[in-house]
This record gives C-alpha cells, structure tokens and sequence, in this order.
C-alpha cells in the first residue's frame, strides 16, 4: 500500500519550459488535491478534484492546469513556468465525509 | 479573513514538558477537526482527529474540542526533542465543500 505517490520527487526547470507533476493514490480516495508551500506561507491550495470528472480552482490556480484522469491519478501542469512557481508542491486524496487528507511526499521544483 | 487561525511561534518547551497548540476557527458549522505534523523538508502527517467536544487521547497526545469556543487544541505530555515540527491544525468547514482548511502551522520547538 503506497498511499499518495507523487512524481518526480525533484524537478528544475527553466523559465517558459513546461512540466507535469503526476499524483496517484491507492486509497480509495474520492477528492485529490495540489497545494503549494512556500516559506512562511503555509499550505496554498491551487486544484482540486472532489471526484472522478470534476475539478475546481483553489486559492492559486493561475499558470496551472490539472487533469483527473481517473480515480486513481490526479495530475498538475505547469504550461510556461516562471520563477515565482520554484516551491514545494503536495499531492493529497481524502475519501470524502468527515475523513482527513493524505498526503505524498512532495515535489521540490526550482524554476530558474 | 483566514478561517482557521494558529499562533506561529516558535513555541519552545524543555524536554518532559507539556506542549499546548492552540487553533481557533470561524466558521461555526465546522464539523471535523484534524492536526498534522510537519517536520522540515517532510510533507504534513496526520496525527490527531477529532468529530465531537472533549477529549480524545491517543499515546502522548490529546486534542481538544470546544464547538461553543471555537477552539481545538492539541497537548503534548513528555516532550522530546523528536517532537520539534511545524504542527498544522484543519478543520472541514461546511461553506468548503470538499475541501479542508488548514492554519498556517506552528512550530514547536522542545529543548534539552
């Protein structure tokens, strides 16, 4: 039982390259979600699926794309990275009702 | 507005004291309250829930549930220094869908 795995584990990139993080659970997870943490900024939420077929935005959605691309995987596109996305992202799935979030392990990415 | 509010410290205690986290939360209609633990470079690892008012033990670590307040807190007996994180305090808000609330964490730091 792996839980929420999040590839790649570390990523840089340079400004205006385009990158997919991929998340997949195996939870049984109904919601997955994308947060962002930078330093002194606590978790920010960018995406989130709340079901298979469904997205909707967070707090910070702008220069990112996600796809629900079944239950299992929940995926986070960055189309034209720019410097002020270099931070650490989390994956998590939660199964729904009154239960908590699960989260992967992360992904650093550095936009140069 | 943030809806769920933490001090952000450092809250710093000599090993073998009781550390006390508070959060406060805004929206009264809150039903599931959550506390992750977060150390440097990790991702947020759920260690307490709670549904109802009281009490709820588990090993070194109690929360605390007061709906009337608005409060949760979170109590560490015997602390060690492995106990020094960014702890992180949710809550599942009626007006959030799916999704959780989480503070901005507060970091506790447990000296020798």
């Amino acid at each position: 039982n792996a839980g929420v795995t999040q590839t790649p584990k570390f990523q840089v990139l340079k400004t205006g390259q385009s990158m997919t993080l991929q998340c997949a659970q195996d939870m049984n997870h109904n919601s997955m979600y994308w947060y962002r943490q930078d330093p002194g900024m606590g978790l920010r939420l960018i995406y989130y699926s709340a079901s298979e077929g469904t997205t909707d935005k967070g707090e910070v959605p702008n220069g990112y794309n996600v796809s629900r691309l079944n239950k299992r995987e929940f995926s986070l596109r960055l189309e034209s990275a720019a410097p002020s996305q270099t931070s650490v992202y989390f994956c998590a799935g939660r199964e729904g009702g009154n239960q908590p979030q699960h989260f992967g392990d992360g992904t650093r990415l550095s936009i140069l | 507005q943030k809806e769920v509010e933490q001090n952000s410290g450092p809250l710093s205690v000599p090993e073998g004291a009781i550390a006390s986290l508070n959060c406060t939360y805004s929206d009264r209609g809150s039903q599931s309250f959550f506390w992750y633990r977060q150390y440097s470079g990790k991702s947020p690892e759920l260690i307490m829930s709670i549904y109802s008012n009281g009490d709820k033990e588990d090993g070194r670590f109690t929360a605390q549930l007061n709906k009337a307040s608005q409060y949760v807190s979170l109590l560490i007996r015997d602390s060690q220094p492995s106990d020094s994180a960014t702890y992180l305090c949710a809550a599942h808000t009626t007006g959030g869908g799916n999704k959780l609330t989480f503070g901005t964490g507060t970091q506790l730091k447990v000296e020798l």
